[in-house]
C-alpha cells in the first residue's frame, strides 16, 4: 500500500523555465510533510516541513504548499544548480515514508 | 560540529558474513534512524531510536539489529548478510520534541553483498 507517491518522476526544465512537483499522500494521524533535496552519491538534504493544510513555506526559489491530500513543490525560474532529487515524507508517531522522488534537470 | 558520520563509505560481503554500520552524531539529538536506498523504492526505515536505550523497528527491520547506549552512536549490524542487502544505508538525526522535525542524513554507505 502505497502511503507517498511522487510525480512526475523525471522533469527536464529550461533555465528559468518555472514549474510544479507533486506529493500526495494517503495516510491519518499526519505529523508533518517533509521536502528533501538529494544531490547524486550524498544524503538528503532538508528543505522544509509542513504541518497542517493551507500552509505555505519559501526558501530562495523553492516554495512548499500543503492541502489535506498533496502538497506541490513550486520552483520559480529555476538555475542549473537547482538540478537534483527532491524527496517528499511524512511523518507518522515516530516513522518517516519516503516517496521515490522526482529527478529534476535544469538545463542552461 | 561534524554533524551525522558514518562509515564506511564502501563495503563488499560475502553471503553468511556479518558486518556492522557504523553512525554518530554531536548535535545531542535524541532520535536517530537508519535508512535503506535501492532504485525505485526511495528511502525505507529499518529501525529507529527515541533515545540511549531505546529502539524500535521501522518498515524493514528483518535481518538487521541496532542497539543504543550513548546518545552520539547508532550502529546497524548485519547479522548474516544476503545478496537482497545490496542497498546504499543512510543514518540520520533529529532533536525530537518540539520543532521542525527536521532529520540531518550522513553521507551513506554503499554496501554490495556477492
Amino acid at each position: 500500500e502505497d502511503q507517498v507517491t511522487q510525480s512526475p518522476e523525471a522533469l527536464r526544465l529550461q533555465e528559468g523555465e518555472s514549474s510544479s512537483l507533486n506529493c500526495s499522500y494517503t495516510v491519518s494521524g499526519l505529523r508533518g510533510l517533509f521536502w528533501y533535496r538529494q544531490d547524486p552519491g550524498k544524503g538528503p538534504e532538508f528543505l522544509f516541513t509542513l504541518y497542517s493544510a493551507g500552509e505555505e513555506k519559501e526558501k530562495e526559489r523553492l516554495k512548499a504548499t500543503l492541502t489535506k491530500k498533496e502538497s506541490f513543490l513550486h520552483i520559480t525560474a529555476p538555475k542549473p544548480e537547482d538540478s537534483a532529487t527532491y524527496l517528499c515524507a511524512v511523518g507518522i508517531g515516530n516513522q518517516f515514508y519516503f516517496g521515490t522522488g522526482t529527478s529534476l534537470t535544469v538545463i542552461p | 560540529n561534524a554533524g551525522v558520520t558514518q562509515t564506511p563509505k564502501f563495503q563488499v560481503l560475502k553471503t553468511g558474513q556479518s558486518m556492522t554500520l557504523q553512525c554518530a552524531q554531536d548535535m545531542n539529538h535524541e532520535y536517530m534512524s537508519w535508512y535503506r536506498q535501492d532504485p525505485g523504492m526511495g528511502l525505507r526505515l529499518i529501525h529507529y531510536s527515541v533515545g540511549a536505550g531505546i529502539t524500535d523497528q521501522g518498515e524493514v527491520p528483518n535481518g538487521y539489529n541496532v542497539s543504543r547506549s550513548t546518545t552520539e552512536d547508532f550502529p546497524l549490524r548485519l547479522l548474516s548478510a544476503a545478496p537482497s542487502q545490496t542497498s546504499v544505508y543512510f543514518c540520520a538525526s533529529e532533536a525530537g520534541g518540539t520543532g521542525e522535525y527536521e532529520q540531518y542524513f550522513g553521507p551513506g554507505t554503499r554496501l554490495t553483498v556477492t
